[in-house]
């Protein structure tokens, strides 16, 4: 198995709703991450977690809350979002923290806030 | 300041012929890698190609090729015989490695279209 799923594909919230993006990864990467991407730019990191750990927060707003429940499942979830937080969130990941290694994405969940 | 440049913000290419996609990186740190992601209009990010700072010889993938030059710091995608299904945008990253962890850094992408 060497593909990294997210789900869902689409998701439509309000901005007083709570949801919740899922990926998941089967091939014993122990670094995973959340980007996210607007319309025309390039991906912009959020967070980079090493062995289950919380490596890296990039200043993001705490209505987006990362979870890594175990090596194989990354979750964010959501609450109170803007409509400005519309974007592709993209899931990735990689064997280990450094090496060189590139960094599998998944195919991302198209996110729109009313 | 920005740290990886991609000066076309779009290419045209005739299916079957070669192209090369620009991308200059600016860094200070000795040890760095370079990647090349393709994202088609799905978008799902795609690796391609990766130069590690050290590695003596050009990065090669079938049709795929690095024209690395360190000392102008530029790391040129070359794709060779384009397809149709080349199109898509692409995009130059360089890893970065503040305090042990790791980051991707992006251009802004360069959206290249083949024409048949």
């Amino acid at each position: 198995d060497t593909e990294v799923t997210q789900t869902p594909k689409h998701l439509v919230m309000g901005m007083t709703n709570k949801k919740s993006l899922k990926c998941e990864q089967h091939m014993g990467h122990r670094a995973m991450y959340w980007y996210k991407q607007k319309a025309k730019k390039p991906p912009e990191l959020m967070f980079v977690y090493s062995y289950e750990k919380l490596s890296i927060n990039e200043s993001v707003p705490s209505r987006f809350s990362p979870e890594c429940p175990n090596s194989s499942l990354l979750n964010l979830h959501l609450h109170a979002l803007q409509p400005e937080d519309s974007a592709l969130y993209l899931c990735a990941s990689s064997p280990y923290i450094g090496g060189g290694n590139e960094q599998f994405f998944g195919p991302g969940t198209r996110l729109t806030v009313l | 300041a920005q740290k990886i440049t991609q000066t076309q913000p779009g290419m045209f290419v005739q299916e079957k012929e070669a192209v090369t996609l620009d991308c200059t990186y600016d860094t200070s740190d000795p040890s760095y890698g370079l990647f090349w992601y393709k994202q088609p209009s799905s978008g799902e990010m795609i690796f391609l190609i990766y130069q590690g700072s050290y590695d003596q010889q050009n990065a090669t993938e079938g049709r795929y090729s690095l024209n690395f030059q360190k000392a102008r710091k530029s790391a040129n995608l070359v794709i060779s015989a384009s397809q149709l299904g080349d199109s898509a945008m692409y995009f130059c990253a360089m890893r970065e490695d503040p305090g042990g962890s790791e980051k991707l850094v992006f251009g802004k992408g360069t959206k290249l279209t083949v024409n048949p």
